[in-house]
């Protein structure tokens, strides 16, 4: 079974702070996505990459960075974090297909972060 | 920006009701369209692709239609299991515009 793996669920992190969220897919897959999910505001996209040491940014960069050293693992890194980023974060990840068939995102189950 | 819209509802409807889901795309461009389904606290999961041919599974019925670039979604028969918030998604592979979701609630 295709799998997305966020490697916490719950976070509580002080102002200030560097916060780093993991997410791993086992499926091979290039394209990878970070989100966040605030109540009335829907999925908004943070950053994406396509491929490895490759990023994008995408409506929402700011006060973010990201890294994709190796295929399977995307990091999104809130250098400071702030209260304004207190929200759930979902990665995201989707193949390539050579033919064109879209198979939609595959999503992880989501880090709720909490900035104190 | 790209978007993709829906009423945000919430259809709050009785078991064993039909209930229909309709969003807009603004890229004409889109060759991608979904429905995901997303329940409170948890990840979006793909109910079902949508294709210019209707397609159905099981109780679950999706159309597109190009020329009006909108996408709909028929629930029948619902389940008090069918109460979640259903995102429509449009666009193209590795570039999908996701709606704010519209919120069903089935009652006993």
């Amino acid at each position: 079974d295709v799998k997305v793996t966020q490697s916490s669920r719950y976070l509580v992190k002080r102002t200030g702070e560097k916060v780093f969220l993991e997410c791993v897919q086992d499926m091979d897959h290039e394209n990878m996505f970070w989100y966040r999910q605030d109540p009335g505001l829907g999925l908004r996209l943070i950053y994406f990459s396509y491929d490895v040491k490759m990023k994008e940014k995408g409506d929402i960069p700011e006060g973010y960075s990201v890294s994709r050293e190796k295929k399977e693992r995307f990091s999104l890194i809130l250098e400071s974090a702030s209260t304004n980023q207190t929200s759930m974060y979902l990665c995201a990840s989707s193949p390539l297909t050579r033919t064109g068939a879209d198979y939609g995102y595959t999503f992880g189950s989501g880090t709720r972060l909490t900035v104190v | 920006r790209k978007e993709v819209e829906q009423d945000p509802g919430p259809f709050n409807v009785p078991e064993g009701a039909t209930v229909a889901f309709n969003c807009t795309y603004s890229n004409s461009a889109s060759q991608s369209f979904f429905w995901y389904r997303q329940d409170c606290r948890k990840e979006p999961k793909l109910l079902m692709s949508v294709y210019s041919s209707g397609n159905e599974d099981g109780r679950f019925t999706a159309q597109l239609n190009r020329a009006s670039q909108y996408i709909s979604l028929l629930i029948r028969d619902s389940k008090l299991s069918d109460s979640a918030t259903y995102l429509c998604v449009g666009g193209s592979q590795g570039n999908l515009i996701f709606g704010k979701g519209t919120k069903l609630s089935v009652k006993p």
